[in-house]
């Protein structure tokens, strides 16, 4: 089955700093991704809606500045949370859809 | 290590007919469970989720779905389906205090009208 690659899958950065997070998918084009945000306790919360070759769809709430998302090929999109402060730090998951959604698996970003 | 299983990758019903999906876990610890549904063409959404108290809790559209600790399962269950529920299921769990949500693989509904 299709196989959705998250990387890293756990970091820790210290506040001010920038983290990139990566989503591939292995084995599919993917020309929509989807990047969720989930805080403890809660289900997950969509921040944006990546679409290759062009800008990304960001929830309403969702600072664009803070979230940069880029999603230059079929096959990756990238999260890259700038400046990073402590309640950044959360869980972050991409999925993929190709005739159905893919989950990647994750990534837990603590910053201190 | 940690897994959620979905029993039914497809399934077909005839509208008003009743739906049960289940969903199995394995995790050594406590957990919150969720449910979540995706529409075609639309991204994934919260139906319903679990961290404590009555094992029987509700969601948005008269879905429901019961905690049975005792068999690690969450499964869902609506009495009557419609045609708009048509829509892919996915079963997640959490652990209790902690970041990373482990999905199942998802079960697909197709309804008949």
């Amino acid at each position: 089955g299709a196989v959705v690659s998250q990387h890293p899958s756990w970091v820790i950065c210290k506040s001010g700093t920038s983290v990139k997070i990566e989503c591939r998918s292995l084995d599919f084009q993917a020309t929509t991704m989807f990047w969720y945000r989930q805080f403890p306790k809660q289900s997950l919360m969509l921040m944006a809606t990546s679409n290759e070759g062009s800008k990304a769809t960001y929830e309403q709430g969702v600072e664009k500045d803070k979230f940069l998302i880029n999603h230059a090929s079929l096959t990756l999109s990238t999260l890259t949370v700038t400046s990073a402060h402590p309640e950044d730090s959360s869980f972050y998951i991409c999925s993929a859809y190709n005739e159905k959604l893919f989950f990647g698996s994750g990534t837990q970003l603590s910053v201190l | 290590a940690q897994s959620v299983s979905q029993h039914n990758h497809h399934v077909i019903l005839s509208e008003a007919a009743s739906l049960e999906l289940g969903c199995n876990y394995s995790y050594g610890g406590t957990v919150n469970l969720f449910w979540y549904v995706q529409y075609p063409g639309q991204h994934l959404q919260l139906l319903l989720k679990y961290f404590s108290g009555d094992p029987l809790v509700k969601g948005i559209k008269g879905f429901e779905a019961e905690f049975i600790k005792s068999k690690f399962s969450f499964n869902l269950r609506k009495p009557s389906v419609q045609w708009s529920d048509t829509a892919e299921y996915f079963c997640a769990v959490t652990p209790t205090g902690g970041f990373k949500t482990i999905f199942g693989a998802g079960t697909r509904l197709f309804v008949k009208a």
